[in-house]
């Protein structure tokens, strides 16, 4: 069965630096999809990055980045320059057919 | 172009009584999924449907929990006689295709709770 591990319940960062959140996953597929989901406290939830499993080039979007460790199973996301405006729930999710969520990292932004 | 549709936004049911949560996905999508999530933790996946056919229930409890999504009209999460552990968020998601090029779309949730 797939699964994906987030350790980290919280972190905090201070404003205008940088902070990783951790991901691993266990699967058998090969061929997969991994993503980065933010959910601010209006509960909607946003696609911050994707990343597809047969590309070794790390994806980028912004301040955004993700570290993709295919052999290790590891997905972690890279906030840089980080902004009030990231304090969210941060979740990382893996997708063959179906969606699988981590249990999220909660980030806090200090000012 | 509307997104993801979910209503109520909040539910509030007795013990023993049923809860009926409705989802619409967007126009033209017809892979919907449910999550539940409990307080401060991770969306769980429930059942993952397209149009009129069950593809996945594997994270539905055996009883008391059914889902459809009809030919027409939204589908829809029935959860009969709850308790008080079924008190969560319930999102909804839809896709175009299922495939990981087109993006899944959610819903704002619905807040069940019961008392």
């Amino acid at each position: 069965a797939q699964t994906v591990t987030q350790s980290q319940p919280e972190m905090s960062v201070q404003e205008a630096e940088t902070v990783t959140l951790s991901c691993t996953y266990d699967t058998s597929e090969s061929d997969y999809y991994l993503f980065w989901y933010k959910q601010p406290p209006s509960r909607q939830m946003i696609l911050v990055i994707r990343q597809e499993a047969y590309k070794q080039q790390n994806a980028t979007e912004n301040r955004f980045s993700v570290n993709f460790q295919k052999a290790a199973k590891s997905f972690s996301l890279k906030i840089s320059d980080s902004q009030l405006g990231d304090a969210a729930m941060y979740f990382c999710a893996y997708l063959t057919y179906k969606y699988i969520f981590g249990t999220g990292t909660r980030l806090k932004v200090l000012a | 172009n509307a997104g993801v549709m979910q209503n109520p936004r909040h539910l509030v049911r007795r013990r023993g009584q049923e809860a009926r949560l409705r989802c619409s996905p967007m126009k033209g999508h017809s892979h919907v999924y449910w999550y539940r999530q409990l307080p401060e933790e991770g969306l769980k996946f429930m059942v993952y449907l397209q149009k009129e056919n069950i593809i996945d229930e594997s994270g539905m409890p055996k009883e008391r929990f059914s889902a459809e999504f009809p030919k027409e009209g939204p589908s829809i999460l029935r959860i009969q006689q709850v308790v008080r552990g079924d008190s969560a968020a319930y999102f909804c998601a839809s896709s175009l295709t299922g495939r990981w090029d087109s993006p899944l779309h959610f819903g704002n949730g619905t807040r069940l709770t019961v008392t």
